[in-house]
């Protein structure tokens, strides 16, 4: 059975603080995988996507890695802000051509 | 170049009644995706469409959920007779392509919809 799961499901963290989101799947026969933002009663906003054959994508202050033989894809936001207050997602895409998601990290930065 | 584009944001419906979700991909985009979100749940694919083609539908309820994707237009999510279950946020993706070609997908705002 397909499942993505992320850890933990919720987080506070100090404005400043670097942070690393974790992402599990447990299928293999990965695609891509994709990261998101979602703010509440908003829609989904693409961070970045990892192809199969990366290990690894950078935008701005965003880290995105990808171990496929762990199952695992971790973000990391660097120097946290008050406005990266938001639920992160993780998404897989395998043989079918849509996304299997995570449930979400509910991220706070407080400042 | 406007985003993924879904109307409407908010629907409220009486139970039995119908409601139409719209969504309009991108510019060059011609693979549309529909995914539902439960109160406190995550995303759940329903059902991946291409022009005049459904493509992939394992995820749609079996009954009162159709969709199209006419030639001219925008993609259409229909449902028929709707109950107080189908309350939901209804979130459209596009992307360039499919399948294998690792193209990222880009999402609406979404249609929240209350069913009273």
């Amino acid at each position: 059975k397909q499942e993505v799961t992320q850890i933990p499901a919720a987080l506070s963290v100090p404005e400043g603080e670097n942070l690393v989101l974790n992402c599990s799947f447990t299928d293999s026969a990965i695609y891509n995988l994709q990261w998101f933002r979602q703010d509440p009663g908003k829609g989904l906003t693409s961070l970045l996507l990892i192809q199969s054959s990366q290990r690894e994508q950078t935008s701005g202050r965003l880290n995105a890695s990808l171990d496929k033989s762990s199952g695992r894809s971790t973000l990391y936001i660097a120097a946290s802000q008050p406005g990266d207050s938001a639920t992160y997602l993780c998404a897989e895409q395998t043989g079918a051509n849509n996304l299997f998601f995570g449930t979400g990290t509910r991220l706070t930065v407080i400042p | 170049n406007a985003g993924v584009m879904q109307n409407p944001r908010h629907l409220v419906r009486r139970r039995g009644q119908e409601a139409r979700l719209r969504c309009s991909p991108m510019k060059g985009h011609s693979h549309v995706y529909w995914y539902r979100q439960l109160p406190e749940e995550g995303l759940k694919f329903m059902v991946y469409l291409q022009k005049e083609n459904i493509i992939d539908e394992s995820g749609m309820p079996k009954e009162r959920f159709s969709a199209e994707f006419p030639k001219e237009g925008p993609s259409i999510l229909r449902i028929q007779q709707v109950v107080r279950g189908d309350s939901a946020a209804y979130f459209c993706a596009s992307s360039r392509s499919g399948g294998r070609s690792n193209t990222e997908a880009f999402f609406g705002q979404g249609t929240r919809l209350t069913v009273v």
